[in-house]
């Protein structure tokens, strides 16, 4: 069966920097997906990685190895508006998406 | 970016009602389109994918005469519940896949309270 892992629920400190893991088993792989949900809104898209590699995008980064199907997301100098909950989703063989359950992540002051 | 339209963003119906859900491709076609459901502190559950001009897909569990998917162009798809419960209170999200890439766009979701 297709399996996306990532933590229920992290806890940061404001100012400091958080990785959220992601490990996946899916039909065939094309590309994996960080989108990041906001209580009570839709999930907006955060990035997209389809190589082995780090993504740096501002204060965000995502890394991918597909060898270890893994994925983690970074976040810098975290500010209270980070707050939320960090959705993994795997584009299968057929290309659709596999969804994790998301990661909450809580802010503290 | 992309822009994914839903309305309406809020209904409040009574138990046995119908609701349609309309989503719009606004600056993009989209050939698929996917509808999730999603409650209270849980992670988005897909409940149908419809391609344009074909009948939706829909998950194991989701019962295709309740929810009526219709995707009648690259631009517009709607989610109709039917005779509504109570139980059927979530907050329903469209997305859309551009039909040059392969990235998902949200629309804004809509939160159905069935009384």
């Amino acid at each position: 069966g297709q399996n996306i892992d990532q933590p229920t629920e992290m806890t940061a400190t404001e100012g400091a920097i958080v990785q959220i893991n992601c490990t996946y088993q899916t039909s065939g792989f094309n590309g994996l997906f960080w989108y990041q949900q906001h209580a009570g809104e839709a999930p907006t898209f955060l990035s997209y990685n389809v190589l082995d590699g780090l993504e740096e995008k501002g204060r965000f980064s995502s890394f991918l190895s597909r060898s270890k199907g893994y994925s983690y997301l970074l976040l810098k100098e975290l500010q209270m508006k980070d707050s939320a909950s960090y959705l993994c989703a795997v584009l299968d063989s057929n290309y659709q998406l596999i969804w994790g359950a998301g990661t909450k992540l809580i802010i503290k002051p | 970016g992309a822009v994914v339209s839903q309305h309406p963003s809020w209904v409040i119906c009574k138990s046995g009602t119908s609701v349609k859900i309309e989503c719009r491709s606004l600056d993009f076609q989209a050939t698929t389109m996917f509808w999730y459901r999603q409650f209270p502190k849980q992670s988005l559950m897909l409940m149908a994918t419809s391609n344009e001009g074909s009948k939706a897909t829909y998950e194991q569990g989701v019962e295709k005469d309740k929810f009526l998917i219709n995707h009648a162009s690259l631009t517009l798809s709607t989610l109709t519940v039917t005779s509504a419960h109570p139980e059927d209170s979530s907050f329903y999200i469209c997305s859309a896949r551009d039909r040059r890439d392969y990235e998902q766009y949200f629309g804004p979701g809509t939160r159905l309270t069935v009384t």
